[in-house]
């Protein structure tokens, strides 16, 4: 069945340095990605997506670019800020039998000052 | 303002005392899910619905109940609940149910906790 994976946090950077989570995923058919992002303490908010293949979705300095050759999602951002510390959700939405959404397992990233 | 509201925030019980966890969207959304997230496990779909009185389970629907009888109201009932159902649950709500690429809008959550 479809799936997704994403590396096992958490992600500890400073102030500045450059982020990458990975992303990797299992579909049938043509899914479309998603990152969601977790602040503490609140629910699961879209950060960027991606409707087919060779896409590039972009927000808050955040990309990730739909790899169909490589089933791959992978988050970046170039100088990451100790506001972005949260977890990140990798996620596809595929009609593979019915309508779902398929989340990773989520990626902590704490940043520091 | 456009949201997803879930009730209660935090919620402590004991085993076999059948509660509900409200959630109500104002988007007219047609598609709403309930999701429980476990560390380590990431969020897993317990049910969701179509439309109104359209629902269907989803991967973990063990031990709970829903129902939509309003677009905007989706509750979720857990008849027995038990220690393993100790986890944040939460709601959310997307624009069209047969389209891949809509987005998610997410309550705030519940931390449920049985003893």
């Amino acid at each position: 069945g479809d799936s997704v994976t994403q590396m096992e946090g958490p992600v500890t950077l400073s102030e500045e340095a450059f982020l990458t989570i990975n992303c990797t995923y299992t579909a049938t058919g043509y899914p479309s990605l998603f990152w969601y992002v977790q602040y503490p303490g609140e629910g699961l908010q879209l950060l960027l997506k991606a409707t087919k293949a060779d896409d590039k979705g972009s927000n808050k300095g955040f990309e990730a670019t739909y790899r169909k050759e490589t089933t791959s999602f992978h988050l970046e951002k170039g100088s990451v800020q100790v506001s972005d510390s949260a977890v990140y959700f990798c996620a596809l939405s595929a009609t593979s039998g019915t309508y779902k959404y398929i989340f990773g397992t989520g990626t902590r990233l704490k940043v520091l000052a | 303002e456009a949201q997803v509201t879930q009730n209660p925030r935090y919620l402590i019980t004991v085993t076999g005392k059948k509660l509900t966890v409200t959630c109500s969207q104002n988007m007219n959304h047609e598609h709403m899910s309930w999701y429980r997230q476990d560390p380590g496990l990431g969020l897993r779909q317990i049910y969701y619905s179509m439309n109104v009185e359209v629902t269907d389970k989803g991967d973990v629907p063990e031990g709970y109940k829903v129902s939509r009888k309003e677009k905007r109201n989706f509750p979720l009932i857990l008849e027995s609940p038990s220690p393993n159902q100790t986890s944040l649950y939460f709601c959310a709500s997307s624009l069209r149910s047969a389209a891949t690429n809509e987005k998610l809008f997410f309550g705030s959550g519940t931390q449920l906790s049985v003893l």
